[in-house]
């Protein structure tokens, strides 16, 4: 099957400092990717849609200029997490659209701000 | 709005047994919907997806039914193992909006 992947799959830094994520899709190009959040014990919410070539759409509440989207192709979408702070510290996960309709999930990135 | 709702939240049964774990969504217009399945502190694995014009999914113990009128589907384990023990998550991918609604998920834990 498709495979996506995140790098890193795990950081820590300190307050006040800016993250990428990265996000991939390896045999496959998708003109959509999606960017959820998970906080401990709670489930995945959607933070933001990332189409290539344009700008993400945000969902409520989330905001954009803390959370970067760049859709730079058709395989990788970047997430930026700017002056991260400790309740920035989460589980991001990404996935990615082929065709239609069928996504398939990154591995996640679980990130620490201290 | 779409919301996605599992029940129960919570559910503990000893190894062996059948069980079923529900999952109900408020909107039917939906390319389809994805069971996961996610261990303590790790990503999703996808266990089965069923596309809206599908009413079941099979792959080794678990099955999953689609009905889209009612807004549910079930995913069915067999036979129940230890390592079945994780959080199992359901997803639906709407047609309105262009995104995926997860539940909040049904935590599991099969005694041995």
């Amino acid at each position: 099957g498709a495979v996506v992947s995140q790098h890193p799959s795990r950081v820590i830094c300190k307050s006040g400092t800016s993250v990428k994520i990265e996000c991939r899709s390896l045999d496959f190009q998708a003109t959509t990717m999606f960017w959820y959040r998970q906080f401990p014990k709670q489930s995945l919410m959607l933070m933001a849609t990332s189409n290539e070539g344009s700008k993400a759409t945000y969902e409520q509440g989330v905001e954009k200029d803390k959370f970067l989207i760049n859709h730079a192709s058709l395989t990788l979408s970047t997430l930026t997490v700017t002056s991260a702070h400790p309740e920035d510290s989460s589980f991001y996960i990404c996935s990615a659209v082929q065709g239609r309709d069928t996504q398939y999930f990154g591995p996640g990135t679980r990130l620490t701000v201290l | 709005k779409q919301e996605v709702t599992q029940i129960p939240a919570a559910l503990s049964v000893p190894e062996g047994e059948n069980l079923v774990l529900n999952c109900s969504f408020t909107d039917s217009a939906i390319y389809n919907l994805q069971w996961f399945r996610q261990d303590p502190g790790k990503g999703l694995t996808s266990l089965l997806l069923i596309q809206s014009s599908q009413r079941e999914q099979t792959s080794g113990r678990l099955n999953a039914s689609l009905d889209k009128s009612s807004g549910r589907s079930t995913l069915y384990i067999a036979a129940s193992q230890p390592g079945d023990s994780a959080t199992y998550l359901c997803a639906v991918f709407n047609t309105g909006g262009f995104k995926t609604i997860f539940g909040a998920g049904t935590r599991l834990f099969v005694k041995a």
